[in-house]
């Protein structure tokens, strides 16, 4: 089974509107940590956002915002305001505990393009 | 280091060369990440390390790629006997070794080594 899904190949998104990105993932370890990275065309890995298994409330960082719903194993991603500086690939990460090997796994990504 | 520093950028090899493949991590980070990433995909993990020892190779593809680390630092991606199919984008990556559930263990990733085999 895959341990991160993301269904969303490609997205878009009119500018100033808000998109979600959809991420679901499977574990049987109580913690583990999601992430979101953001990949533009330049190809670099940058960090968005962190929710911890035990979190109790939904992480935000500025316009980022992350929908942690833990009982039906789903992590998506919220952009508000969208801009065009924002289209890129979006990849959902999942890290395991230590007893399930500490493995950080990746989805295969969803391509966001805003539209002027 | 201020990031995590990849080299050679860019690779172009012929089939059969081996070819051996850096990372330099952040400073005080103590696991490190090596992933492939084709064009379009996510990145797939190959193999990582705490320290200087190899935690998990199981996505390493077959006995022609090899890891090291051997002073828990700068870590060598080895492949042997290159093959067309090889031909990808490496990134390497470190995070410092803080709890799982910690927002401190963000993965740090390189600009990657890019690469072709002719």
């Amino acid at each position: 089974a895959q341990k991160i899904t993301q269904t969303q190949p490609g997205m878009f998104v009119q500018e100033k509107e808000a998109v979600t990105l959809d991420c679901t993932y499977d574990t049987s370890d109580p913690s583990y940590g999601l992430f979101w990275y953001k990949q533009p065309s330049s190809g670099e890995m940058i960090f968005l956002i962190y929710q911890g298994s035990y979190d109790q409330q939904n992480a935000t960082e500025g316009r980022y915002s992350l929908n942690f719903q833990k009982a039906r194993k789903s992590a998506n991603l919220v952009i508000s305001a969208s801009q065009l500086g924002d289209s890129a690939m979006y990849f959902c990460a999942m890290r395991e505990g230590w007893d399930t090997g500490n493995q950080f796994y990746f989805g295969t990504g969803t391509s966001l393009t805003v539209i002027p | 280091g201020a990031g995590v520093s990849q080299s050679p950028r860019y690779k172009v090899t012929k089939r059969g060369q081996d070819v051996a493949l850096r990372c330099d991590p952040i400073s005080g980070h103590v696991s490190l990440y090596w992933y492939r990433q084709a064009l379009g995909q996510g990145p797939e993990f190959l193999t990582y390390f705490n320290y200087e020892a190899q935690q998990d190779k199981s996505g390493l593809p077959n006995d022609r790629f090899s890891a090291e680390r051997p002073e828990g630092s700068i870590s060598t991606l080895t492949i042997q006997r290159t093959e067309q199919r090889d031909s990808a984008m490496y990134r390497c990556a470190s995070s410092p070794l803080e709890g799982t559930s910690s927002g401190a263990n963000v993965l740090t990733f390189g600009a990657g080594s890019r690469l072709t085999v002719l």
